[in-house]
């Protein structure tokens, strides 16, 4: 069974940087584009961008290019979503997706990890 | 980037009734369409993948059609389960983008 588990909810301050992680399990992590999808709260579904994992190969949202680093480390089947300096309009709801090619439907998707920040 | 338009943004319908939402994209992206539901606190999934195809294991009642630019997604005698918020996106191009959802309750 294919599986992408996240890490837990976060609480942070403006400013401070995060890192969240998603796993996979139960495919060749290496075969499959890796995503993530913004949810702010009440609101709609933003793709943010992939990674490749056997080369790291990245492409980012438009609006989300410089705001936030993919990263993936495919010995641990182990995708990452990165902040420097995090702001409170980052507060949502982020999902991991995987995805069959750079451009295709998502399939399976992680149980999403709450990120709210606040002072 | 590639809008898409999704219309309405709500609806409510009796149990039975026939529902249909429409997504419209800013170009012609083929039949680059899918359709997800998703019920509060958790993950969209995947009902309907290139416009027409019902994913394995979703209900009959769940269909979609159109091509290019025009879009039509339709719950055939709508259950007390099919409540939830419905999405279209488009994977013609990146970045992949989503309709704003119609959240769809029961009268």
């Amino acid at each position: 069974e294919v599986q992408l588990v996240q890490s837990g909810a976060e609480v942070k301050k403006p400013g401070e940087s995060l890192m969240i992680s998603c796993k996979g399990s139960g495919y060749i992590f290496t075969n499959y584009w890796i995503g993530w999808v913004r949810q702010m709260p009440g609101k709609g579904l933003e793709w943010m961008g992939i990674i490749y994992p056997r080369d790291s190969d990245t492409r980012y949202s438009p609006s989300f290019q410089g705001q936030v680093t993919l990263a993936v480390d495919e010995s641990i089947a182990t995708a990452y979503l990165q902040w420097t300096s995090l702001k409170a309009s980052d507060t949502a709801v982020y999902f991991c997706v995987i995805q069959t090619g750079s451009t295709s439907m998502i399939r399976d998707w992680g149980q999403g990890t709450l990120v709210t920040v606040s002072s | 980037d590639i809008q898409m338009t999704q219309s309405p943004s709500s609806l409510s319908a009796s149990v039975g009734d026939r529902v249909t939402i429409t997504c419209q994209a800013s170009q012609d992206i083929n039949y680059y369409l899918n359709w997800y539901q998703q019920k509060p606190g958790k993950a969209p999934k995947l009902l309907i993948f290139d416009s027409v195809y019902l994913e394995p294991g979703v209900p009959s009642r769940f269909s979609g059609s159109g091509s290019g630019a025009d879009f039509t997604f339709t719950i055939n005698s709508l259950q007390p389960e099919d409540v939830a918020t419905y999405f279209c996106q488009q994977y013609d191009n990146l970045p992949l983008t989503f309709g704003g959802g119609t959240k769809v309750e029961i009268k």
